[in-house]
C-alpha cells in the first residue's frame, strides 16, 4: 500500500504546454506539500497546504497553482511550461509542522 | 532567512564511522531533521532533533547543539547501500515549511 503516490511517474511536454501532476495520501495526514529538485539535486519548497491553508514560498512563479479537491489531494497544475521548469517534483505530507515527512517517488518533467 | 551548510561530497570506506556536519543559521529555530536520499529516489526521514545532545537509532545517530547551530549525523559500521544524500533541514517555530540544505553525497567504498 503506497503511502504517497504521484502520477504521472515521467512527463515530457513541450514549452508551452498546460500540465498536471497529481499527488494523494492515504495516511490521513492534514498537510501536504510540493517541493521541486533541480538537476542540481537541491530540494526546494513550493508549497504547503494545511487545513485548506495555502502557503506559497515567495520564489514560485505564479505560473505554478496547487489544487486540492480534498484533503487527500493535492495536484499540481504549471502553466505555459518553460525550459527551466525541468527537474523532478516532489509531493509530501505530515502529521504536522513538526512531524517528519513522507514524501512520493516524485515525477520527473522534462520541457523541450 | 536561513544558511545552512554542509559538505557537498563525502567518500568513506565500508565498515567504517562517517559524520556529516550541518551548520546552519536559522532565525526562530525549533529543531532540525536529517533525510537520506538515494539516487533517482525520494527522500526518507531519519531523525529529528529538537533537544541539544545525541540521538542514537541503530547505526544512525544525530547530534544537536542549539546554541552553536550545529547538527551531525553519525554512521557506523558503513555499508554500500548508505550511499547516498544525506540533506538537513532545520525547522522554524511556527512554519510548516521546510528549508533543505544542499545535501551531503556520501560514496560508501570497498
Amino acid at each position: 500500500d503506497t503511502a504517497v503516490s504521484q502520477t504521472p511517474k515521467y512527463l515530457v511536454t513541450q514549452m508551452g504546454n498546460d500540465k498536471s501532476i497529481k499527488c494523494e495520501q492515504n495516511l490521513g495526514h492534514d498537510t501536504m506539500y510540493w517541493y521541486k529538485q533541480d538537476s542540481k539535486k537541491f530540494l526546494k519548497i513550493m508549497f504547503s497546504y494545511n487545513n485548506k491553508e495555502l502557503i506559497i514560498n515567495e520564489t514560485v512563479p505564479n505560473r505554478f497553482s496547487p489544487k486540492s479537491p480534498d484533503k487527500a489531494h493535492l495536484n499540481l497544475h504549471i502553466n505555459s511550461l518553460e525550459l527551466g521548469d525541468s527537474a523532478v517534483y516532489f509531493c509530501a505530507s505530515s502529521q504536522g509542522p513538526s512531524y517528519e515527512q513522507y514524501f512520493g517517488p516524485g515525477t520527473r518533467l522534462t520541457v523541450t | 532567512g536561513q544558511n545552512i551548510d554542509q559538505p557537498t561530497e563525502m567518500t568513506a570506506t565500508e565498515g567504517a564511522i562517517v559524520q556529516i556536519n550541518c551548520t546552519y543559521q536559522t532565525s526562530g529555530f525549533n529543531g532540525l531533521f536529517w533525510y537520506q536520499q538515494h539516487a533517482g529516489e525520494a527522500p526518507t526521514f531519519l531523525s529529528y532533533n529538537v533537544l541539544d545532545g545525541l540521538e542514537e537509532k541503530g547505526r544512525f545517530s544525530s547530534f544537536l547543539s542549539r546554541s552553536k547551530g550545529y547538527s551531525y549525523l553519525l554512521l557506523k559500521e558503513l555499508q554500500m547501500k548508505d550511499s547516498a544524500s544525506y540533506l538537513c533541514a532545520p525547522k522554524v517555530a511556527g512554519s510548516y515549511q521546510l528549508t533543505f540544505g544542499k545535501g551531503t553525497k556520501l560514496s560508501v567504498i570497498p
